[in-house]
């Protein structure tokens, strides 16, 4: 069946480090893969996405690239900001619904 | 524009009591679906409204949820006999469209739902 699969939390960075969050998927066909990102106190929101593979999604600094190959889809930032500390999921779209990971807690402190 | 809201935002119930949950979506988006987000755990889907076709049921944990919608406008969750496993954080999101594959949705900022 389709599924993701998604580093464990929390990660606790230090402000400017390089982020890296793995996520690795199983699904039939060609999904849509996505990052969506919670913020504290506020509802999930669509962070990136890439519809198919070599596809590279970006936005606020994460990028994520859409390996098929290795059915990957890892979200990365060069240097995170205290802002950035959020859940991160990872999630695919097929046949009309979202299957989402687990979640990432990113702590980033100053 | 508006976005898709939810009501009540806290609700406190206790154990064996009914609850209903609503859901506002995007005007004019056709597709619309509930998840359950407990404590430290990701979303889990729970029910998919398409339109006029059938729901997709397949999330729900029991019997006692059941949910409804009225065309391509509000939804309601409604959860029967209220157990404490069932708090969480129940998410709404709707989306415009259900093409082949990629489906981006709206989400809603969700009802906390605590179970005494």
């Amino acid at each position: 069946g389709n599924s993701v699969t998604q580093m464990e939390g929390p990660v606790t960075l230090s402000e400017e480090a390089f982020l890296t969050i793995n996520c690795t998927y199983t699904a039939t066909g060609y999904p849509s893969l996505f990052w969506y990102v919670q913020y504290p106190g506020e509802g999930l929101q669509l962070l990136l996405k890439a519809t198919k593979a070599d596809d590279k999604g970006s936005n606020k600094g994460f990028e994520a690239t859409y390996r098929k190959e290795t059915t990957s889809f890892h979200l990365e930032k060069g240097s995170v900001q205290v802002s950035d500390s959020a859940v991160y999921f990872c999630a695919l779209a097929r046949d009309d619904k979202i299957i989402f990971g687990k979640g990432t807690r990113l702590h980033i402190l100053p | 524009g508006a976005g898709v809201s939810q009501s009540p935002s806290n609700k406190v119930t206790e154990k064996g009591k009914d609850v209903e949950l609503r859901c506002d979506p995007i005007s004019g988006h056709t597709a619309l679906y509930w998840y359950r987000q407990r404590l430290g755990q990701g979303l889990e889907f729970l029910i998919y409204f398409q339109g006029n076709s059938a729901p997709d049921k397949s999330g729900l944990p029991s019997d006692r949820f059941s949910a409804e919608r009225t065309g391509e406008s509000v939804s309601t969750l409604t959860i029967q006999r209220t157990q404490q496993e069932d708090s969480a954080v129940y998410l709404c999101a709707s989306s415009p469209v259900a093409g082949q594959g990629y489906n981006e949705q709206f989400f809603g900022p969700g009802t906390r739902l605590t179970v005494l």
